[in-house]
């Protein structure tokens, strides 16, 4: 078990450009789950995915916001035309089943500048 | 509305002394309950949970939760704190039917005097 890895840790950008993260779960789990934490703030969900499959998405992801699994592993997560608001630790977890907690990696921080 | 609430932003306790970190929870049914411990600049580690059974689970750390259905609470307790335990700790709910999307308290930032 070598956890939930996220890459990049950090993110420094411009406003108006675009950013990728990535998150690799741990490689039995069949669930992931993208979280966004601001300053003083427990983290929010954003959306999950089942495998391949998107299966909720949350009204906090706009449509600048993306999020694929394309074979089921590891998980990409793009802003669009990133804003000051942005500016958040985005945090990936994993889970094996509905009933089982989940396991978070240390996130990717963003800083919109 | 369906929350999560953590009535104490900031607590203070000396090295060796107990602790009590407070969550309530508004669901109509009995969600499954979580605590987590985040350190600065780090993700959420699990201490332990409840889906059901035992209302007193025991957790890692040497952390305790119990559930109180009748107060719709969850409370972390520990009973001698160690430095190393100064960090933000956060309750969580999954709904049953939910799809296991975790809702999080705001948190409790713990502060140990030495």
């Amino acid at each position: 078990d070598t956890g939930v890895s996220q890459d990049p840790r950090h993110k420094i950008t411009k406003r108006g450009q675009n950013v990728t993260f990535r998150c690799d779960p741990i490689s039995e789990h069949n669930r992931l789950y993208w979280y966004r934490q601001t300053l003083g703030q427990g983290p929010e969900f954003l959306t999950y995915f089942q495998n391949e499959a998107q299966l909720e998405k949350s009204r906090l992801l706009s449509d600048r916001f993306s999020a694929e699994r394309p074979k089921g592993s590891f998980s990409t997560l793009e802003i669009q035309r990133t804003e000051q608001g942005d500016s958040a630790m985005y945090l990936c977890a994993s889970s094996s089943d509905t009933n089982q907690p989940q396991h978070f990696g240390d996130g990717t921080r963003l800083s919109i500048l | 509305a369906q929350s999560v609430t953590q009535p104490d932003i900031h607590i203070t306790v000396s090295e060796g002394a107990s602790l009590e970190l407070r969550c309530n929870y508004s669901y109509g049914a009995t969600p499954y309950l979580f605590w987590y411990v985040q350190s600065p600049g780090q993700g959420l580690q699990l201490l332990l949970k409840y889906f059901s059974g035992d209302t007193l689970v025991q957790g890692i750390k040497g952390f305790e939760a119990e559930f109180k259905r009748s107060q719709s609470s969850f409370n972390l307790r520990k009973p001698s704190v160690h430095w190393s335990d100064a960090a933000e700790y956060f309750c969580a709910v999954v709904r049953p039917g939910g799809g296991n999307k975790l809702t999080f308290g705001t948190g409790t930032q713990l502060k140990v005097e030495l």
